[in-house]
């Protein structure tokens, strides 16, 4: 029973466009809402984050949206660079300590 | 750099033989997490420490034990690994529980059971 949802394991973007990354999710009590990015060989680093209460956060390319409604979350990377390149974690918290991820996206950004 | 640093990173172990993974943090985090992820799948939370008071999750086996000797060190035990136990093994910290939405990661350990 997944809770966060990753639906593409990947995505190929050239370099310069926009990245956008999908995450869906079932649970109503998520309270807050992550992106994390991993790169091989390295443990996930948190990227940027969303409260419910909110439906946007910006932080210089990088900009989350929610979707309370559809129960939906994006992230979009513009413009991407070829050092985005990973793979991206959803996760969410539903008010207490523990974070349910997703299995993640790996995108990679052609040169 | 504050950091959380996680040795070794690569582990290979017999099947039922006991192996331990270290985690330390420079970063005076008040949480220790472990999770376990597997090929392809959402890391998985194990258990975590908040200072010294230990939270299992209620669907983490008990052949997996932990240890949090202080602040700055926390152990996974694997008493009798199978070969189902085999994946990457993260370590993370937060401040505290209320900002459990930012945890900090450690590079991993990859664990193979033979």
């Amino acid at each position: 029973d997944q809770q966060v949802k990753q639906n593409s394991p990947s995505l190929s973007v050239q370099e310069g466009r926009i990245s956008i990354l999908n995450c869906d999710y079932t649970n109503s009590m998520f309270d807050y809402f992550l992106w994390y990015k991993k790169y091989p060989a390295e443990g996930p680093t948190f990227l940027i984050s969303i409260s419910s209460i909110k439906d946007k956060n910006e932080d210089g390319r990088f900009t989350v949206f929610l979707n309370k409604s559809a129960k939906h979350l994006s992230l979009h990377i513009v413009p991407s660079q070829p050092g985005d390149s990973a793979v991206y974690f959803c996760a969410a918290r539903a008010g207490s300590y523990q974070l349910t991820f997703g299995k993640g996206t790996k995108l990679s950004v052609i040169p | 750099d504050a950091m959380v640093i996680q040795n070794p990173r690569y582990q290979v172990t017999q099947f039922g033989k006991p192996v331990t993974l270290s985690c330390s943090q420079t970063l005076n985090h008040n949480v220790m997490y472990w999770y376990q992820q597997k090929s392809s799948q959402a890391p998985k939370l194990l258990f975590h420490y908040y200072d010294k008071d230990f939270n299992n999750e209620a669907d983490t086996p008990d052949n997996f034990q932990s240890r949090r000797p202080n602040t700055s060190f926390c152990f996974l035990d694997i008493r009798s690994p199978g070969l189902g136990d085999a994946a990457m093994y993260l370590c993370a910290t937060s401040r505290d529980l209320g900002s459990s939405y930012e945890q900090y990661f450690g590079p991993g350990t990859r664990l193979t059971v033979t």
